[in-house]
């Protein structure tokens, strides 16, 4: 069974800082894996969503990057912003054939400070 | 502007009482899914449906039926509800179930439900 963790749980820091969240999963075999933004008392947002055959996908001051050979991903978000606070979640189809049921990590609960 | 809408936000029940989660979508997409949050864990699947008039059973189903009342129209229902359902449970849409470069899932904003 896929399992997708995160680490670590929550983190904090000072306003114009890089962040950089991570995202491991125990099946290669992954179709894509998705970030998600989640702010409190509201659903998910998808971020960004990298393809297998993806090594890295952008927007904005978001980046991702895939490895599947070592079974990570990594978010960064460049100059964070007190805006950027939120729980992010990285997700992974449970299946190859249905995209739509995902698997999630737990979170990383993150706290930009002006 | 709606996307995916749950009612009600908010819900406390008695144990061994029965209630429904409705949610709607209105971007006509094919496939909606039923999920739980639960504090310090990630959102787990409940039920989905792959389409109108199918569903299936997700990775914790057990306490739960789900009726895909037609496109837009996906219910979960709670029979006789238990202090370990409370939860936050979301609704989720896509265009389809497989896989397609663009097919973006989308969520409703959740509900709080709480057994006593």
């Amino acid at each position: 069974k896929q399992e997708v963790t995160q680490i670590p749980a929550a983190l904090s820091v000072p306003e114009g800082e890089n962040l950089v969240l991570n995202c491991s999963f125990t099946d290669s075999a992954i179709y894509n894996l998705q970030w998600f933004r989640q702010d409190p008392g509201k659903g998910l947002t998808s971020l960004l969503l990298i393809q297998s055959s993806q090594r890295e996908q952008t927007s904005g001051r978001l980046n991702a990057s895939l490895d599947k050979s070592s079974g990570r991903s990594t978010l960064y978000i460049a100059a964070s912003q007190p805006g950027d606070s939120a729980t992010y979640l990285c997700a992974v189809p449970m299946t190859t054939d249905s995209w739509g049921k995902l698997q999630f990590g737990a979170g990383t609960q993150v706290v930009v400070t002006p | 502007n709606a996307g995916v809408t749950q009612t009600p936000k908010f819900q406390v029940l008695k144990t061994g009482q029965s209630m429904t989660l409705q949610c709607a979508q209105d971007m006509n997409h094919n496939s909606m899914y039923w999920y739980r949050q639960d504090p310090g864990m990630g959102l787990r699947l409940i039920y989905y449906s792959a389409s109108e008039g199918t569903t299936d059973k997700g990775e914790v189903p057990n306490g739960y039926n789900v009726s895909r009342l037609n496109k837009r129209e996906f219910s979960l229902r709670l029979e006789s509800a238990a202090p370990s359902q409370t939860s936050v449970y979301f609704c989720a849409s896509s265009q389809t179930s497989g896989g397609a470069a663009g097919n973006t899932i989308y969520f409703g904003e959740g509900s709080w439900l709480t057994v006593v």
